[in-house]
């Protein structure tokens, strides 16, 4: 069964560092996103993306954070400038359109 | 109940009873709904959706219910397994938006 894999499992980072989060999406999708969940927190919207472009995003993202799609399988998140309270679980999900969205294990994020 | 912080509402269950996992959503305006599974150190599984036009779902072992008047959302889940210990959230889905709004999640322990 196809599933959305991401890399790393566990980035650890400075403070002011910068990061890349990857992901590839189920290989039929069409639409991503990148979700965070603080620690013990509920699961937060940040971004989607649809046809090379943004096409909703969070007030959490800011222009610290960035997408980019640079091929046709990996899906990515660049935080710029990592702040403390930039620690949490980053899930990638997509969905062929139909609404049910598919996440991948989370990649979890300590900055220190 | 409502969760801060780290403090999750737990339900506990005896294996082979039924469970049922509450959820009061947001936004009347929501039209589409899903039920998630989180495991510890995973990311969130999908479980059983429904549209607003509908006000019951079934799957294999799970039914979900939803109350558009009182914007109540519950889940039921039969002959509970110690695999169906986990947290669960509910997220809601405002048609025309990309992002699912995810409730705070109940933890759901199966005592076999």
């Amino acid at each position: 069964e196809p599933e959305v894999t991401q890399t790393p499992s566990h980035q650890v980072t400075q403070m002011g560092q910068e990061v890349i989060l990857r992901c590839v999406p189920i290989s039929n999708h069409l639409y991503f996103y990148w979700y965070r969940q603080i620690l013990g927190q509920k699961v937060e919207f940040l971004v989607s993306f649809y046809n090379n472009e943004i096409s909703e995003k969070s007030e959490i993202f800011d222009d610290q954070f960035s997408v980019e799609r640079p091929d046709g399988s990996n899906f990515t998140l660049k935080i710029r400038s990592t702040k403390l309270e930039d620690s949490a679980m980053y899930f990638c999900a997509s969905t062929r359109g139909l609404k049910e969205q598919y996440f991948g294990p989370g990649t979890r994020l300590t900055v220190t | 109940g409502e969760s801060v912080g780290l403090h999750l509402p737990t339900l506990s269950v005896q294996e082979g009873d039924n469970s049922i996992i509450n959820c009061a959503y947001s936004n009347s305006a929501s039209d589409y709904f899903i039920w998630y599974k989180q495991e510890s150190g995973k990311g969130p599984q999908f479980i059983i959706d429904i549209r607003s036009n509908m006000d019951k779902r079934q799957g294999q072992r799970v039914t979900v219910l939803l109350n558009k008047t009182v914007k109540h959302l519950s889940l039921q889940i039969a002959a509970t397994q110690p695999g169906d210990s986990a947290v669960y959230f509910c997220a809601e889905n405002i048609g025309g938006s990309e992002k699912l709004v995810f409730g705070k999640g109940m933890k759901l322990t199966v005592n076999p």
